[in-house]
């Protein structure tokens, strides 16, 4: 299995400050072949099912906001909330979909500081 | 918009069976790949299985020997079920229209094995 390795566990940001995500995936998620990294970031309110909000590591889903933004290649990958709002507390997930099975980064705790 | 629902009991004795059903809805189940995940009270993630429009099935190998995922196109319905269950499945689990990445997600049911 790959492992999704998330950094830090949890952080406290300003409002309007930029919050920093990292994962790090066991073994390499891009695929030569399509030059695709295969990575995903969730957003999860408590009590509600993830949200997507990033996808092929940097393309955002349909209606996210443009403040969230996603980069890496490889091994290393990071999501980016360039100025945080505070509907944007959560827990953020990263997951790797290159093979079987799917696996999830630990989560991250976003919060306001 | 594609919606999913899951349904199923909320408490199961251990050394059962835990079945869930997931009905979608505002599209076909005969196109897409389809998916159950769950997550343990307080905890993440973990992918279970998925099941194709064709009825290819993959699993999980941590959870292979116990699960089964299958669909019934008659009633745009896919299922999910987990043998002898103990605490450890434990979990809300979710149902989800899987295209490696999930933007479609059922609102999840708690499950939980307790006799």
């Amino acid at each position: 299995d790959i492992v999704m390795t998330q950094s830090p566990d949890s952080l406290a940001v300003s409002l309007g400050e930029r919050a920093t995500i990292n994962c790090k995936s066991s073994q390499s998620v891009l695929q030569t072949s399509n030059n695709k990294n295969y990575v995903a970031w969730y957003q999860q309110k408590a009590g509600q099912p993830p949200n997507l909000l990033i996808y092929w590591t940097s393309t955002r889903e349909s209606g996210v906001p443009d403040r969230f933004s996603g980069s890496g290649s490889g091994t290393d990958f990071t999501l980016t909330i360039s100025s945080l709002q505070a509907e944007d507390v959560a827990v953020y997930y990263c997951q790797q979909y290159y093979s079987i099975p799917w696996t999830f980064g630990q989560g991250t705790k976003v919060e306001i500081k | 918009q594609v919606q999913l629902q899951e349904s199923g009991p909320g408490l199961v004795k251990p050394s059962e069976t835990l079945s869930l059903t997931c009905t979608v809805s505002g599209g076909s189940i005969s196109s897409h790949y389809w998916s159950w995940i769950r997550q343990p009270p307080g905890k993440g993630l973990e992918w279970i299985a998925y099941i194709s429009y064709s009825g290819t099935t993959n699993y999980n190998p941590s959870l292979k020997s116990r699960v089964t995922i299958s669909m019934d196109t008659s009633k745009n319905q896919f299922s999910l079920k987990l043998r002898s269950v103990t605490a450890a499945d434990t979990a809300v689990y979710y149902c989800a229209r899987d295209q490696g990445s999930i933007a479609y997600w059922g609102q999840g049911t708690l499950v939980t094995v307790s006799s």
